[in-house]
């Protein structure tokens, strides 16, 4: 079965570059969610699409911009990227809002490990 | 705002004992209740989840979890460890403001 497909699986950057992250959902799966999990740390909850609009936003910060495409895949944009943000970038999917899509949950890609140098 | 507090760091156990990892949550209404495993580097696999019903619920991998609302808990559990079980596991909580709330994770490692 399709999963969530994430790219790059690593990736490489100095501070104060900037770096994109995609996300391509189950196909079907309208809604996608981005988090952040930090050496040791467990996931942080950055921001959700539903329906190609913003549905819910957490710790993300400002030099941080997501979007979702028509074909309801995502786009994670970093900019001034700090040695902070070295951490293993979650993306994950799920049919309709999580109230509404009871039965199927999310489902997580296998991330992005992002390390600033 | 909901919150997961998961007790225990590690747990070391040895293989064909059980296991069980405690799970805490904090929130108002009926929560939905996960159970995801992280092997390392790898992403969060579901194991199971909790909406409504029977409290008793079954996953892969022979997991199963228990929710008891008295307690606020959702506790894991499987009767008979495998070595392929050592890994990272996540409790987490959701709520109709379409996000989950992970614990900060519990590493089961397993001896021989």
């Amino acid at each position: 079965a399709a999963g969530v497909i994430q790219s790059p699986r690593h990736l490489i950057k100095e501070k104060r570059e900037t770096a994109t992250l995609k996300c391509y959902p189950i196909p079907r799966h309208d809604t996608v969610y981005w988090y952040q999990q930090g050496p040791g740390q467990d996931p942080q909850f950055l921001i959700s699409f539903y329906e190609k609009m913003q549905s819910d936003k957490g710790s993300i910060p400002d030099r941080f911009s997501a979007q979702q495409f028509s074909d309801y895949h995502s786009e994670l944009n970093m900019s001034s990227l700090e040695l902070g943000d070295s951490a293993l970038y979650f993306c994950a999917s799920s049919l309709g809002l999580l109230g509404e899509a009871a039965n199927y949950g999310y489902t997580f890609g296998s991330g992005t490990r992002l390390t600033v140098v | 705002a909901q919150s997961v507090t998961q007790p225990d760091i590690h747990i070391t156990v040895s293989e064909g004992a059980s296991l069980e990892l405690r799970c805490n949550y904090s929130y108002g209404a009926t929560p939905y209740l996960f159970w995801y495993v992280q092997s390392p580097g790898q992403g969060l696999q579901l194991l199971l989840k909790y909406f409504s019903g029977d409290t008793l619920v079954q996953g892969i991998k022979g997991f199963e979890a228990e929710f008891k609302r008295s307690q606020s808990s959702f506790n894991l559990r499987k009767p008979s460890v495998h070595w392929s079980d050592a890994a990272e596991y996540f409790c987490a909580v959701g709520s109709n403001d379409y996000k989950l709330s992970f614990g900060a994770g519990t590493t089961v490692t397993v001896r021989a």
